[in-house]
């Protein structure tokens, strides 16, 4: 079983309208939560950072929540245009062992978003 | 355009064959991660390196295997090839291994095995 959850898999809105992908993760001890957007074929683009103490964190239309308590997180992308079209992923990074921070990633599977015109 | 390079863009090859990706970090940056993508699936970490060497593996198969040189350009080896093994391979960069460095991806390479 996965341990960084992603719902839906698929969403399909219209240009405009407003939507709420959600993240659940069970990794712990937890870091920090990323998420990417990935346009089909290319790289993915971290859109936000949060560690376990924000709440909160915007950029430009794209608000990331964060519950630590929960487990839970929600990228929420406000006036959606044809650009949003990609897949979103949740990445939870572990604790690290030594000083440096081994970087043990835990990805999400994604959530395609499709914006309809 | 991120600064991370990688190629080849696309690779075709046989099963049974060997194939090496090259990835180039953004300037400055000192940690390499490789990560594998198969269709409809999400990323695979498949191991890390920072300034020239191993900082972390994730499910990297004997088959496969990466170094990160002094110049710290990463290039990772995948030999016995089989036809589960095309994907997208994705190198990013970092300027340290830290928990919360950025991690910036590049362009990926499209490996095709036949």
């Amino acid at each position: 079983k996965n341990q960084v959850e992603q719902s839906p898999q698929s969403l399909i809105i219209l240009e405009g309208k407003n939507c709420t992908l959600q993240c659940n993760y069970t990794v712990s001890p937890f870091s920090n939560l990323r998420w990417y957007k990935q346009d089909t074929g290319r790289g993915p683009v971290s859109l936000t950072i949060m560690t376990f103490s924000e709440n909160t964190k915007s950029n430009g239309r794209y608000t990331a929540t964060l519950d630590a308590d929960t487990k839970q997180s929600s990228l929420h992308i406000t006036a959606s245009q044809l650009s949003d079209s990609a897949s979103y992923i949740c990445v939870v990074r572990l604790v690290g062992i030594s000083n440096f921070g081994n970087e043990k990633l835990t990805f999400g599977t994604g959530t395609r978003l499709t914006i309809i015109p | 355009d991120s600064g991370v390079t990688q190629t080849p863009k696309h690779l075709i090859t046989a099963t049974g064959q060997r194939v090496t990706l090259r990835c180039s970090p953004r300037s400055g940056d000192l940690s390499v991660y490789w990560y594998q993508q198969s269709l409809d699936q999400g990323l695979q970490f498949l191991i890390q390196y920072y300034n020239g060497e191993e900082r972390a593996k994730g499910n990297i198969l004997e088959r496969f295997s990466a170094q990160q040189f002094p110049d710290l350009h990463s290039e990772l080896n995948l030999s016995s090839l089989e036809l589960g093994d095309s994907a997208l391979y994705f190198c990013a960069s970092s300027v340290r291994d830290r928990s919360y460095n950025e991690q910036f991806f590049g362009p990926g390479t499209r490996l095709t095995v036949l």
